[in-house]
C-alpha cells in the first residue's frame, strides 16, 4: 500500500506567497515527517508531528495533522526562491522507523 | 551542526561488480538506515540497523545486499553483484533513538550508476 502519498501537484508561486501541499496516508501512524529535497541532493528533515498533535510550527513552516482523515498539510509562509525544492511526507506505519515516503510535491518559487 | 556524510558522491560500476557505499552517521545516533531512490521514483526503505544487527529490512534488501558497521563511525552498504536496476541514489540516515524523538537525518546520497 502507498503510505505518505502527497497530492501530486507541482506548485509554481511568486516569492512572498504561501505554498500549501497535502499528504494522505492509509494506515495508523505514530508520527508523520516532512522532508525537503533540492534537485539531486539529499533529504533535509523539516518537521515531525506526532499522532497526538494537531498542529506544529517551525519558523515559516506550519504542519497540520488530521488523523481522522489520515491527512497532513505543510504550509510554507512568505515563500522565498530558496524554498524551491521537492517536499515529501513520510510516515512510520509500523512504528519501527521504517519510513514510507510519498512521491513528493515539486514547488517552484519565482523570484 | 552535526550531519550525516556519505562517500563517494557518485559511483560508476559495471554490472556484476561489487560496490561498497560508505556513510558516517551523526556521532551520538544509535540507529542507522539505508534508503534508495530510483530516478523519478519514491524514496524506498532498504534496511535499518541497531546494536550491530539488522532491525528491519525490506523485500528489496535481498542476499545481494549487506550492511556493516566495521568501526565506531562508519556504516556501509555492500552490493555484491550489481545489476542495472541497482542504479539509484542511495541515502544513509541515522536517528538518535527508537522510541523518540526519532527524526531521521539523511546524508547527501551516493549516486550509483551501473553500466
Amino acid at each position: 500500500s502507498q503510505q505518505g502519498e502527497e497530492d501530486p501537484q507541482a506548485l509554481s508561486i511568486q516569492e512572498g506567497e504561501n505554498a500549501t501541499m497535502n499528504c494522505s496516508y492509509k494506515t495508523s501512524i505514530n508520527n508523520l515527517q516532512w522532508y525537503r529535497q533540492n534537485s539531486g541532493r539529499g533529504l533535509v528533515h523539516l518537521i515531525l508531528i506526532r499522532s497526538n498533535e494537531r498542529e506544529k510550527h517551525s519558523g515559516r513552516l506550519r504542519v497540520t495533522l488530521d488523523t481522522s482523515k489520515k491527512s497532513s498539510s505543510l504550509l510554507i509562509t512568505a515563500s522565498r526562491a530558496a524554498d524551491t525544492a521537492s517536499y515529501f511526507c513520510a510516515t512510520d506505519p509500523g512504528g519501527n522507523n521504517r519510513l514510507a515516503f510519498g512521491k513528493g510535491n515539486q514547488v517552484v518559487v519565482i523570484p | 551542526e552535526p550531519e550525516v556524510t556519505q562517500t563517494p558522491s557518485h559511483q560508476v560500476t559495471q554490472m556484476g561488480q561489487e560496490v561498497i557505499l560508505r556513510c558516517v552517521p551523526i556521532s551520538n545516533h544509535l540507529y542507522f538506515y539505508w534508503y534508495r531512490q530510483i530516478l523519478g521514483q519514491k524514496v524506498e526503505f532498504l534496511v535499518s540497523f541497531y546494536n550491530n544487527e539488522i532491525s528491519e529490512k525490506s523485500e528489496i534488501f535481498d542476499d545481494q545486499f549487506s550492511v556493516e558497521r566495521p568501526d565506531g563511525s562508519n556504516f556501509t552498504l555492500k552490493i555484491r553483484s550489481t545489476k542495472l536496476e541497482d542504479s539509484a541514489m542511495y541515502f544513509c540516515a541515522s536517528s538518535m533513538d527508537y522510541a523518540g524523538p526519532y527524526e531521521q537525518y539523511f546524508g547527501p546520497g551516493t549516486r550509483l550508476t551501473v553500466t
